[in-house]
């Protein structure tokens, strides 16, 4: 089946830095790319989506690219903020009712 | 989040006696999912429902059971709680199969 891998589970930038985190998948038919936010003792929240026939597309701050060849994507966050500390995972639809894979996530360490 | 209301949202309870989480959205949304996370595992799919009535299970599923007898509630029951089921368990809902998906609060389940 679909798996989803994040390449660091641990990342810590500069408050005002921008951030980029890292998600590979397994599935060269894979349509759909969706990233999420957890904070602490909350559940995921949506953050932003793109599909396959986009290779970048932008959200208030962030900024998602899709490289189909090498199955790779990508979360960049602009002058990142204290509010900007959670764990983000990617996802990907399973491929019916079932619902999506999640990678394991890449907790985002803001420093002052 | 996105309308949806998870009960309890914390519990502790004994090895062997029975638990229902109860999760209830107000978006009309056809597809509802319980999910359990742990350190270590990630977010991982228990059971699923694809309209009233109908459920089907997901990959960790041993121990639980489910039931929608209206389209805004779903609810998981662990028929005699193990240690092994000490987890967060989120709930969530989809407007579409294979789409994005909508969390709830989450609950934090203690099995002593």
């Amino acid at each position: 089946g679909e798996s989803v891998g994040l390449h660091l589970p641990t990342l810590s930038v500069q408050e005002g830095d921008n951030s980029i985190i890292n998600c590979a998948y397994s599935n060269s038919a894979s349509d759909y790319f969706i990233w999420y936010k957890q904070e602490s003792g909350k559940g995921p929240q949506f953050i932003i989506d793109i599909r396959s026939n986009m290779d970048k597309r932008q959200g208030q701050r962030v900024t998602v690219l899709l490289n189909k060849t090498v199955k790779h994507l990508s979360l960049q966050i602009a002058a990142t903020q204290p509010g900007d500390s959670a764990v983000y995972f990617c996802a990907v639809p399973k491929g019916g009712a079932d619902g999506l894979t999640f990678g394991k996530g890449t907790h985002l360490i803001i420093q002052p | 989040d996105a309308g949806i209301t998870q009960s309890p949202r914390h519990k502790v309870t004994e090895t062997g006696t029975p638990v229902t989480l109860r999760c209830h959205q107000t978006e009309n949304h056809r597809y509802m999912y319980w999910y359990r996370q742990d350190p270590g595992h990630g977010l991982r799919l228990i059971h699923y429902s694809y309209g009233v009535k109908d459920t089907d299970k997901g990959e960790v599923s041993d121990g639980y059971s489910v039931s929608r007898s209206k389209t805004e509630d779903f609810l998981l029951t662990l028929e005699s709680a193990t240690s092994s089921q000490t987890s967060v368990y989120f709930c969530a809902i989809s407007g579409q199969g294979g789409e994005k998906l909508f969390f709830g609060s989450g609950t934090q389940l203690s099995v002593l």
